[in-house]
């Protein structure tokens, strides 16, 4: 997962655009890939997830893309929205049934 | 509609005091974990539970201990709090088969 020290990376959004936010996982033996959205003084909540025998899983207003060419997992949040401000963070699967977590991406909407 | 209680918010300790958190889920879950969450470093396992009375060390276990004696609660003991314990701390559980993880509100601890 991503580690960027001690600061976030922060995509700034108009309300109405489009989001992706980017994870570079680490293992290629993981399984299993999940986003949460971390709100402000809140604990995290489940986004979607996605097993690494698919390329691509939709949810509400979110997507969730997976190559595992490039290690690479996207969330695609559209039409952005003011309650999509918060970090968001994946997670992977590699052994067992423990998942390691990336930094974490800001999500800033512009209204 | 809580799922997963963590049972203090904020606290803060000095060094060298023993500090627990507590961390409680009426999901009735098999699986139970301990991260502290840290700017920019994500989250990081300290400690997780498949069963009652069973622990297993996550990737960061130093400093820390836990207890499950009960299959709901799960608790977090640092022995000896130093301040570079002071972060936020999440608990989560989760049904076994079911990767998805259920979180607390999380507990900031400050260790002065």
């Amino acid at each position: 997962g991503e580690n960027v020290g001690l600061h976030l990376p922060t995509l700034s959004v108009q309300e109405g655009d489009n989001s992706i936010i980017n994870c570079a996982y680490s293992n290629s033996a993981s399984d299993y890939f999940i986003w949460y959205k971390q709100e402000s003084g809140k604990g995290p909540q489940f986004i979607i997830d996605i097993r690494s025998n698919m390329d691509k899983r939709q949810g509400q207003r979110v997507t969730v893309l997976l190559n595992k060419t490039v290690k690479h997992l996207s969330l695609q949040i559209a039409a952005t929205q003011p309650g999509d401000s918060a970090v968001y963070f994946c997670g992977e699967r590699a052994a067992g049934n423990k998942l390691t977590f990336g930094g974490g991406t800001r999500v800033l909407v512009k209204p | 509609d809580v799922k997963v209680t963590q049972s203090s918010r904020y606290l803060v300790k000095r060094t060298g005091e023993k500090v627990f958190l507590e961390c409680v889920q009426d999901m009735d879950h098999e699986n139970m974990f301990w991260y502290r969450q840290d700017p920019g470093l994500g989250l990081r396992l300290i400690y997780f539970s498949y069963d009652v009375k069973m622990k297993e060390k996550g990737d960061i276990p130093e400093g820390y201990s836990v207890s499950r004696e009960k299959k709901e609660r799960f608790s977090l003991i640092l022995e000896s709090a130093s301040t570079n314990q002071t972060s936020m701390y999440l608990c989560a559980s989760s049904s076994t088969g079911i990767n998805v993880l259920t979180f607390g509100a999380g507990s900031r601890l400050t260790v002065l």
